[in-house]
């Protein structure tokens, strides 16, 4: 079974500019999470959904950024204007609940380098 | 809100050897999961192995084993036989029962010394 598909892995782009990062999730999984990585906050949750539906997104850092899911194979996370603090590793992961458990699976991650 | 510690910001060990990395965490919470993740240099985040509260006993994956003392809220990992590959950042996390957000530590830098 393939596992969770991120695109692109590594994204370049200038202050301003619209960013948008992909994550197809794990088959049969129905949750749906986005990460973000930095040297200074380390991994913090942006926002996750459950059965496509965004449940927590107090994570996100302000309007500039938004996530949409819309069907249970898709989801993005887009970043407009993006400025250089967005520089970053932002990672997906997805779970579903099996033997009493809800162990998330990551992404390779998307780095994002904001000029 | 829970908080992870992971107070060893680097870790070395010879390779074949033992290393343990710390973790500790602070909640009001009695059942919650906690996790080690593995990051290797190619930056995917790798569960190693995972714990539930409620269970005593301190679960096993091959070369990679818990110590989980729920009264101190500790929970190291235990490397046994160190290889080459098991360099990483690796990276202690908490969930609580019925959330989804898993809460992480700051990591460790693992270096394996050949």
């Amino acid at each position: 079974d393939a596992g969770v598909i991120q695109s692109p892995r590594h994204e370049v782009t200038e202050m301003g500019q619209e960013v948008t990062l992909r994550c197809k999730p794990i088959s049969g999984h129905d949750y749906l999470f986005w990460y973000r990585q930095t040297m200074m906050r380390g991994l913090e949750l942006l926002i996750y959904f459950n059965n496509n539906v965004p449940i927590d997104d107090s994570g996100m850092p302000e309007d500039r950024f938004s996530a949409k899911m819309p069907n249970a194979s898709f989801s993005t996370l887009k970043i407009q204007p993006s400025e250089p603090r967005d520089s970053a590793v932002y990672f997906c992961a997805s779970s579903h609940r099996q033997g009493g458990w809800e162990t998330q699976y990551f992404g390779p991650g998307t780095r994002l380098l904001v000029l | 809100a829970q908080t992870v510690t992971q107070s060893q910001p680097e870790m070395s060990v010879q390779e074949a050897e033992t290393v343990t990395l710390s973790c500790t965490y602070d909640t009001s919470e009695s059942d919650y999961y906690l996790f080690w993740y593995k990051q290797p240099p190619s930056r995917q985040m790798i569960l190693v192995i995972r714990q539930e509260a409620y269970k005593q006993q301190n679960a096993t994956e091959n070369r990679f084993s818990v110590n989980f003392q729920k009264a101190a809220k500790s929970f190291s990992l235990k490397i046994s036989d160190s290889q080459l590959g098991d360099a990483a950042m690796y990276f202690c996390a908490y969930r609580s029962e019925g959330a989804q957000k898993l809460v992480f530590g700051q990591g460790t830098r693992l270096t394996i010394n050949p």
